[in-house]
């Protein structure tokens, strides 16, 4: 079956324009995460849905990033008057949460470039 | 704060190898530990995980040993072929019981298998 999508692939933009970033969960994955890899970096945990709950938002670096989950699929993560320091790798993961399976599926990420 | 680190960021095997990658983690109410395989421009390939209730786990040419008593989670590639090269993570959840939550990734280590 598809896995998770992400678009756009990339986006380069300048310095204090707003960006969003789309991610398409795994068809059933009532749990959605975002995460940030900065070259040649480990991933950095940024947000988390798991179906109708607050979401955890420990992650995010600054209330520039926001996120939402519209009708328990799609997330946009969005980033308001971007900065140089935003440039990365944005990717976005889904699981399941029955219980039997605590596996991470992620997406090919979008690259981030800030001007 | 809590962190997954890894012992050697780059390793170099010869064809038919067997590679050993490494992970210290610090985190000891973390019940779910998960190895990703990320190739250039890729997002993150879920290879093998293991629960804390286990201490060693076979998939096909992967084995993770987990020991909990050191804290440390190792990761061995058998018979290493040239596709294997990529960038391996690995990554803890303390999940509280859940199946779901954030992961705590290490920094990588880059796995480069010569012909």
């Amino acid at each position: 079956g598809a896995g998770v999508s992400q678009s756009p692939s990339n986006k380069v933009t300048e310095k204090g324009k707003d960006v969003e970033l789309r991610c398409d969960p795994i068809s059933g994955h009532t749990a959605l995460y975002w995460y940030r890899q900065s070259l040649g970096q480990g991933l950095e945990f940024l947000i988390y849905f798991q179906g109708n709950s607050a979401p955890d938002k420990s992650g995010l670096p600054s209330d520039r990033f926001s996120a939402e989950r519209t009708g328990g699929s799609v997330s946009t993560l969005t980033i308001q008057r971007t900065q140089q320091e935003d440039s990365a790798v944005y990717l976005c993961a889904s699981s399941t949460v029955d219980g039997l399976s605590d596996t991470q599926y992620f997406g090919p990420g979008t690259r981030l470039t800030v001007l | 704060g809590e962190s997954v680190g890894l012992h050697l960021p780059t390793l170099s095997v010869q064809e038919g190898d067997n590679s050993i990658i490494n992970c210290a983690y610090s985190n000891s109410a973390s019940d779910y530990f998960i190895w990703y395989k990320q190739e250039s421009g890729k997002g993150p390939q879920f290879i093998i995980d293991i629960r804390s209730n286990m201490d060693k786990r076979q998939g096909q040419r992967v084995t993770v040993l987990l020991n909990k008593t050191v804290k440390h989670l190792s990761l061995q590639i058998a018979a290493t072929q040239p596709g294997d090269s990529a960038v391996y993570f690995c990554a803890e959840k303390d999940a509280g019981g859940t199946s779901y939550g954030k992961l705590t990734f290490g920094q990588g280590t880059i796995l480069t298998v010569h012909p």
